[in-house]
């Protein structure tokens, strides 16, 4: 089965700019997450959907960030306007159904913010 | 709230030596428990998991038994191969709605 798509794998930008990432999950599973990993650090939670709906997007900086998951498929995560402190692995991750079932990453995408 | 606390890295051994990873978690209620490994250039892969207590999970020659009387999730593997250096993470769901990562213990294994 295909695995967790993501795109780009690597962004460069400058503080101020905007940018988005695509996000399309494991065929058939509910659950989607996106992480932010910080180097040295592991993954944290930005926002978890289930099918369409927001399940808990309580550390998501929603002065910047914004995430939709149109039609319970494929997800965007965009950051307007970014931050240095933004650089980051963006991961996207699907399961079945909860967080205690496992989880499938993405390869993430690499954020440098100039 | 819950965390997920785990030893710092990196840890460097030589091939066939034994590996102890510690993990532990503060929770509220009964989270599952998992280890997820990142090879270089890789994403995050789930390696093992437990969902009650006293549970092993095992995998690939790695294990880890469930303790809720010290809270603890530690990994271990008899004799690691060089293959197995990696980064690897503790986790923990929050009953079933979120998962919390501890930072990760990068693996060194030499030939």
């Amino acid at each position: 089965e295909a695995g967790v798509a993501q795109s780009p794998r690597y962004k460069i930008i400058e503080k101020r700019q905007s940018v988005a990432f695509w996000c399309n999950p494991i065929s058939g599973h509910a659950t989607l997450y996106w992480y932010q990993q910080i180097l040295g650090q592991g993954p944290k939670l930005l926002i978890q959907f289930q099918n369409n709906g927001v399940v808990d997007d309580s550390q998501l900086p929603k002065d910047r960030f914004s995430a939709e998951r149109l039609k319970g498929v494929d997800s965007t995560l965009k950051i307007q306007p970014a931050k240095l402190e933004d650089s980051a692995v963006y991961l996207c991750a699907s399961s079945l159904e909860s967080a205690s079932y496992e989880q499938y990453f993405g390869p993430g995408t690499r954020l440098t913010v100039t | 709230g819950n965390s997920v606390t785990q030893m710092e890295g990196p840890v460097t051994l030589s091939e066939e030596a034994f590996l102890t990873i510690n993990c532990t978690y503060t929770a509220t209620g009964y989270p599952s428990l998992f280890w997820y490994v990142q090879y270089p250039g890789e994403g995050l892969q789930l390696l093992l998991k437990a969902t009650k207590a006293d549970d092993k999970g095992s995998n690939k020659g790695f294990e880890a038994t469930y303790r809720k009387e010290t809270t603890s999730f530690h990994l271990e593997k008899g004799s690691v191969q060089v293959s197995d250096s990696a980064v690897y993470f503790c986790a923990s769901d929050t009953g079933g709605f979120k998962t919390i990562f501890g930072a990760g213990t990068r693996l060194f294994v030499k030939a």
